[in-house]
Parts: C-alpha cells; sequence; structure tokens
C-alpha cells in the first residue's frame, strides 16, 4: 500500500532556529500534500495543504511566514518552522493521497514529527 | 456547531468486549467516510473507508453510515488490549479531487483493559 515517510519523528531545537521536516511520499506520486498540527489529547488541525510546483494554501490563522512550505517534487513536500518558539513546540503530521486505479480513498499519514522548542 | 463531533471519551473495556465509536456531521455534502487509529506519537492509519451509506466490514471491523442521520460507527468485535489507542473519524465531500480535505472528529481514546 501507499506509504509516507516523515522526517525526523523528533527533534528538539532552540528558541530562534529553524527547523525543517521533510515529508515523502515513497511508492506513488503526490500533487497534494497536507500538514498536520495535533497538540496532546486534541485532534489533528489542518495547517496548510501542500501543492506541487505552486506556493501552499494557508489555513485561516497559520501564519504563512513562520511555516514555509515546499513542494518541490512530485514526492517530496517540506514544512520548515522558522524562528521557533516554545510555544510551536507540537505534533506536526503529513498526509498524501494516493489517487491511482483501485485505491480507495484513504489519505495515507506520515509518523509524525515530535517538536521540541527549548 | 462542528462539522463533525465525536466523543472524546475515555472509552475503557474489557478484553473481548464490542466496542462502538460513533461520530455525527452536519454537512449533507460528505459522502465519504474514514475512521483511523492512532497509536500514541504516531501518525493515524487508516482502518475502514466507506463511500456514501451502508455497512464494511473487515476482520473484527465494521463501519457503518447512516446518511439520513448524519451519522457513522465503527463496531470493533472481539476487542484486544492491542486495540488501546485514539480513534479517528474523518469525511469529505466529493468534490476537490486529490485537494479534497478531511474533516475530523476529535477522536475517541480506547483503553482495552487485559
Amino acid at each position: 500500500g501507499a506509504v509516507v515517510s516523515q522526517h525526523p519523528s523528533w527533534v528538539i531545537c532552540k528558541s530562534g532556529t529553524s527547523v525543517k521536516i521533510e515529508c515523502r511520499s515513497l511508492d506513488f506520486q503526490a500533487t497534494t500534500m497536507f500538514w498536520y498540527r495535533q497538540f496532546p489529547k486534541q485532534s489533528l488541525m489542518l495547517m496548510a495543504t501542500s501543492n506541487e510546483g505552486s506556493k501552499a494554501t494557508y489555513e485561516q490563522g497559520v501564519e504563512k511566514d513562520k511555516f514555509l512550505i515546499n513542494h518541490a517534487s512530485l514526492t517530496l513536500s517540506t514544512l520548515t518552522v522558522t524562528s521557533a518558539h516554545p510555544e510551536d513546540s507540537s505534533f506536526y503530521i503529513c498526509s498524501a493521497r494516493d489517487i491511482g486505479p483501485g485505491l480507495g480513498y484513504g489519505y495515507t499519514f506520515g509518523s509524525g514529527t515530535r517538536l521540541t522548542v527549548v | 456547531q462542528k462539522e463533525v463531533e465525536q466523543d472524546p471519551g475515555p472509552l475503557s473495556v474489557p478484553e473481548g468486549a464490542i466496542v462502538s465509536l460513533n461520530c455525527t456531521y452536519s454537512n449533507s455534502a460528505f459522502q465519504y467516510f474514514m475512521w483511523y487509529r492512532q497509536y500514541s506519537r504516531k501518525g493515524p492509519e487508516l482502518l475502514m473507508y466507506t463511500y456514501s451509506s451502508g455497512n464494511k466490514e473487515d476482520g473484527r471491523f465494521t463501519a457503518q453510515v447512516d446518511k439520513s442521520s448524519k451519522y457513522i460507527s465503527l463496531f470493533i468485535r472481539d476487542s484486544q488490549p492491542s486495540d488501546s489507542a485514539t480513534y479517528l473519524c474523518a469525511m469529505s465531500d466529493p468534490y476537490g479531487g486529490a485537494t479534497n480535505k478531511l474533516i475530523f472528529g476529535t477522536g475517541t481514546l480506547l483503553a482495552v483493559q487485559p
């Protein structure tokens, strides 16, 4: 089945630095990937929709200058948290949908990245 | 009113019990319904996917969709301790293709006691 690889699985960084998270579709091409944020014991909050070769579409209230998204190829999207602060500490998850024939409708998720800003 | 409502639990059951998880929704345009299982500190994994109304069974899991009531359910038979996780319902309308967003419920935390 479809596999989405996300790296790193966890990262600790100092306040003020930037962190890049990678999301790769391993066995399918994804023109669109989604980035979510999840706080403890809460559901997934969609941050942005990443489109290959074009600008990302951000959800209301998400700072596009703080959360930079690049979708450079059909298999790779990156999320960069710029000038990170402790309040950016969270669990970030990407997902993609493989729209190949006969594959159903489910979106595949990466394993998530736990970011801690100290 | 949220588009998707889900009882957050937590729900604790003994091993072997039948578990019923439910979500209600308000958007009648939703046609695709999914259940995801999420273990702690992991990404969600797709359990069941249903299009429109009806039932779907896969092993110990059964998904039901009642579009007239805007109500979906996931049943787990013979629950096991390994089923302990957070279960998220998600749904989407049929428009937009691959760029379609999923709308998630808040998730129900399930604990199956051995």
